[in-house]
């Protein structure tokens, strides 16, 4: 079984700052792992993803996380924030093994709420 | 681009009311969930379904059922309302492509703010 732990429930930054927010995995099996945005009032939508090669992914508005095999991370991070990344930031896993349609569900974690004060 | 569309928005039921809350998608994906989201505790799958007439348990089923009568709409009903089941409803869907798991990423809807009083 999987399991995704964000270990910071909430995270304010002032607007300009760097910030970085923390999640760990576990589980027996490899994983394809996830950063789902979710906007006030809106649904999730995908942010980024790590699924091979590189271990370090970008998404296109300046966010980036690294997968740690031997820390099992998957921190996001970025280096400057805008008022408009305030948001909850979720990170998944799903297992990579391509053995039937369960292997299609996401395990999140609880979530963290990133707010930028000015 | 409709993508995923979710309705209601909001509903307030009484205890032991049912409801049927809705989704439909556009994107012609094979693959359909729905998550439940309380405050503190991220998402938990509720159901999914990997195509028309096949369903299958998420990890909190009890309370709720679902239906995939075609590609487009799976229906979430819930029988007999109980305050535990005050939540925020999220239907996604992805592509479910054989062999390219790696493509299937989750579209998400804008949410049913649900309360049972």
């Amino acid at each position: 079984a999987q399991s995704v732990t964000q270990l910071d429930s909430q995270v304010p930054v002032f607007e300009e700052a760097p910030v970085e927010l923390r999640c760990n995995y576990s589980s027996s099996v490899s994983v394809y792992l996830f950063w789902y945005v979710q906007y006030p009032n809106q649904g999730l939508q995908l942010l980024l993803k790590y699924l091979s090669g590189s271990t370090l992914v970008k998404s296109i508005n300046g966010f980036e996380a690294e997968f740690n095999k031997s820390q099992t991370s998957f921190h996001l991070r970025k280096p400057s924030v805008h008022i408009s990344d305030t948001a909850e930031y979720f990170c998944a896993a799903q297992d990579r093994r391509n053995s039937g349609g369960s292997n299609y569900k996401l395990t999140f974690g609880k979530g963290t709420l990133l707010t930028v004060n000015p | 681009n409709a993508g995923v569309t979710q309705t209601p928005k909001f509903r307030i039921l009484k205890i032991g009311q049912s409801m049927t809350l809705q989704c439909a998608q556009d994107m012609n994906h094979n693959y359909m969930y729905w998550y439940r989201q309380d405050p503190g505790m991220g998402l938990k799958l509720i159901y999914y379904s990997v195509g028309a007439g096949i369903t299958d348990k998420g990890e909190v089923p009890n309370g709720y059922n679902v239906s995939r009568s075609t590609t487009e709409d799976f229906p979430l009903r819930l029988e007999l309302a109980a305050p535990s089941q005050t939540s925020v409803y999220f239907c996604a869907s992805s592509p479910g492509l054989a062999g390219e798991l790696a493509k299937n990423i989750q579209y998400f809807g804008a949410g049913t703010r649900l309360s049972v009083l």
